[in-house]
């Protein structure tokens, strides 16, 4: 069965510093993956998603995710925070199958002044 | 165009009711997956329909069941409440099935507190 793992449950960022969330999957083959946002009392904003191709996909709100089959993971990034991207992050993969979409514990985004 | 919209926001039954939350997906959307987010459990997927039949269904009771109509609106249910049952229900709509090159827009769910 596909799973996902971030290991980190929460990360304080400075406004303004670089940002690099930490997703690792278990899948057999080539996943679909996902990066949705989650701000306190709204539903799942997709950022990003990788199909195949280049492995290095561009998204909304300035994030960029990179994917890297030898390591499993599919690290999301950008390169200068703003206090409105804290929110909480999820990492999702789908196999293609029939088990939907299979999301990550999350990772709670603090932004500090 | 409008997004999915899920009724009603919040809900507040006793164990052992019943209880139905409706989901609207976007027009044109064929497939309404439903999620049920806890703190403790995170985000699991609870079932998919395609064309007003259930293509696939995740690992829960069969207290949970869902339906979807011919207009694409989604119905689930969850019968004999337990406390477990709190959280969010989260919708999401695409336009074609889960397993393919679609992506699914969330509605903002619906809050369901068991006491």
């Amino acid at each position: 069965a596909q799973s996902v793992t971030q290991p980190d449950i929460h990360i304080t960022v400075s406004e303004g510093a670089s940002l690099e969330l930490r997703c690792n999957y278990s899948y057999g083959a080539t996943p679909y993956l996902f990066w949705y946002v989650q701000s306190p009392g709204q539903g799942l904003q997709l950022l990003l998603k990788y199909f195949s191709g280049d492995t290095l996909v561009q998204g909304i709100k300035g994030f960029e995710a990179e994917f890297k089959r030898s390591q499993s993971s599919f690290n999301l990034r950008k390169p200068s925070v703003h206090w409105s991207d804290a929110a909480e992050y999820f990492c999702a993969v789908e196999g293609g199958g029939a088990d939907g979409l299979t999301f990550g514990k999350g990772t709670h985004l603090i932004i500090q002044p | 165009k409008a997004g999915v919209t899920q009724t009603p926001r919040y809900l507040i039954k006793t164990r052992g009711q019943q209880v139905t939350l409706s989901c609207s997906p976007i027009s044109g959307h064929r497939s309404v997956s439903w999620y049920q987010q806890t703190p403790g459990q995170g985000l699991q997927f609870l079932f998919e329909y395609f064309s007003e039949t259930q293509r696939n269904k995740g690992n829960f009771p069969g207290r949970f069941s869902g339906r979807q109509f011919s207009n694409s609106r989604s119905e689930m249910n969850v019968s004999t409440l337990e406390l477990g049952d709190s959280a969010l229900y989260l919708c999401a709509s695409s336009i074609g099935t889960s397993s393919s090159y679609n992506e699914q827009f969330f509605g903002p769910g619906t809050r369901l507190t068991v006491l």
